[in-house]
Formats: C-alpha cells, sequence, structure tokens
C-alpha cells in the first residue's frame, strides 16, 4: 500500500541554523500539509500545498517557514533559522485530488526535530 | 473557527473489553467530515476511521466503530474486543467540506491491559 515517507526520522540541529524536511507524497496524490506537535500537545496545522502554491497558512506558519516541490515526488518544509521553540514532531500529510475518501490526509511517520 | 474537545485525558481497558472515547466538536458548518487517528508510541498517525456528515449510518471499521450524534456534536470512538497493539493515543479530528486544515482534539492516551 502506498505511503508517505519522511526523511529525516530525527534531527539535532543548533538553535539559528537553517533545516529541511523532507516528505515524498504518495504518488497520485496532489494536495501536501505540514503539521507539527510540539511534545506533549496537540497536533497542529502549519500549511497545504496545491498547484505548487500555499493555499492556507496557520499563524504558526510565519517568515522563517517556506515549502517547496522542487520536483514532481519530494515536497520540503525549510526553517530558516530554527528556535528552541521549534522543537517538535514535524508530519507531512497528502490527499488525493478527485477521487472517492478525497478528503482523507494521509500522514508519514513524522521527523522529530530537536533544536539545541 | 472549529474546535474539538476529547474529555478523557486517559483511558485504560482490559484485554479483549470493549471501550469508547470521546469526542464532541463545535462548528456552524454543515458539511464536514471527523475522523479519529491513532498515534502509538512510533509516533506515527494512523487514520483509523473517517465519517461523512451527511451520512447518517455510523463509520465501522472491523473492530472500531463510530457514534456520531450530529445534533449533539458527539462523534465517539468504540473498540470491540480491545488488543494490546490497541494501546496508543487517539486523537479525533474535524475537516470542514472543501476545507484543507484538520483541527484536531488534545488526544487520549488508551492503554490496554493483560
Amino acid at each position: 500500500e502506498p505511503e508517505v515517507t519522511q526523511t529525516p526520522s530525527h534531527q539535532v540541529t543548533q538553535m539559528g541554523q537553517e533545516v529541511i524536511l523532507r516528505c515524498v507524497p504518495i504518488s497520485n496524490h496532489l494536495y501536501f500539509y505540514w503539521y507539527r506537535q510540539i511534545l506533549g500537545q496537540k497536533v497542529e496545522f502549519l500549511v497545504s500545498f496545491y498547484n505548487n502554491e500555499i493555499s492556507e497558512k496557520s499563524e504558526i506558519f510565519d517568515d522563517q517557514f517556506s515549502v517547496e516541490r522542487p520536483d514532481g515526488s519530494n515536497f520540503t518544509l525549510k526553517i530558516r533559522s530554527t528556535k528552541l521553540e521549534d522543537s517538535a514532531m514535524y508530519f507531512c500529510a497528502s490527499r488525493v485530488f478527485l477521487a472517492s475518501g478525497k478528503e482523507t490526509q494521509y500522514f508519514g511517520p513524522g521527523t522529530r526535530l530537536l533544536v539545541l | 473557527a472549529q474546535t474539538v474537545t476529547q474529555s478523557q485525558p486517559e483511558m485504560s481497558v482490559q484485554e479483549a473489553e470493549t471501550v469508547t472515547l470521546s469526542c464532541t466538536y463545535d462548528t456552524s458548518e454543515s458539511n464536514y467530515y471527523l475522523f479519529w487517528y491513532k498515534q502509538p508510541p512510533s509516533r506515527q498517525m494512523i487514520l483509523v476511521i473517517r465519517q461523512e456528515a451527511y451520512k447518517q449510518q455510523n463509520a465501522t471499521e472491523n473492530r472500531f466503530s463510530v457514534n456520531f450524534q450530529k445534533a449533539a456534536k458527539s462523534f465517539s470512538l468504540k473498540i470491540s474486543d480491545s488488543q494490546l497493539g490497541d494501546t496508543a493515543m487517539y486523537f479525533c479530528a474535524f475537516l470542514k467540506e472543501n476545507g484543507n486544515k484538520l483541527v484536531f482534539g488534545a488526544g487520549t492516551i488508551l492503554r490496554v491491559k493483560s
């Protein structure tokens, strides 16, 4: 069964450094998302992406964040200058455009980011 | 704005027993979707079950079923014949029709005991 994959599974970085989190959505999916989950807290929406542009973003998704689909398979989240409070699990998700169950978002296994 | 409330931070159940996890939500939307996701210790988010608000029939997936009460804005998850592998955090989530953003509840930790 097709799955969303994410790399790396864990990343440790120093405050102020740039990080890029990578996701490979399910191949016939056209909508892509990033969510984050700070340890012990609820999952929060960051951004949605469709047709090579951001379709919606949350207040969390400020100028330090950016997303890109650099090729036909990858979807990336960049944090330009990491802060301690960016430490969290980051989930990528994707869904189909037109099909039965099109509203269901399928999640990847997450990248655990630790900012020191 | 939509909100999702899970009032049970933790639940325990004996193996093979049945347990029900509660979820309520608040919305002014008439068409929407509701989901239960499971997050085991590995922290991966796994879809358990989904419900379309315009369908009166409650969704079922093997041992998992929901009790969807649209007027009461309630969406509980029933797990029958609980198994040790069901031990996880369970999140209830809301998505408005044609929406992008899943809105999650705070989660309920379920522990299945042998």
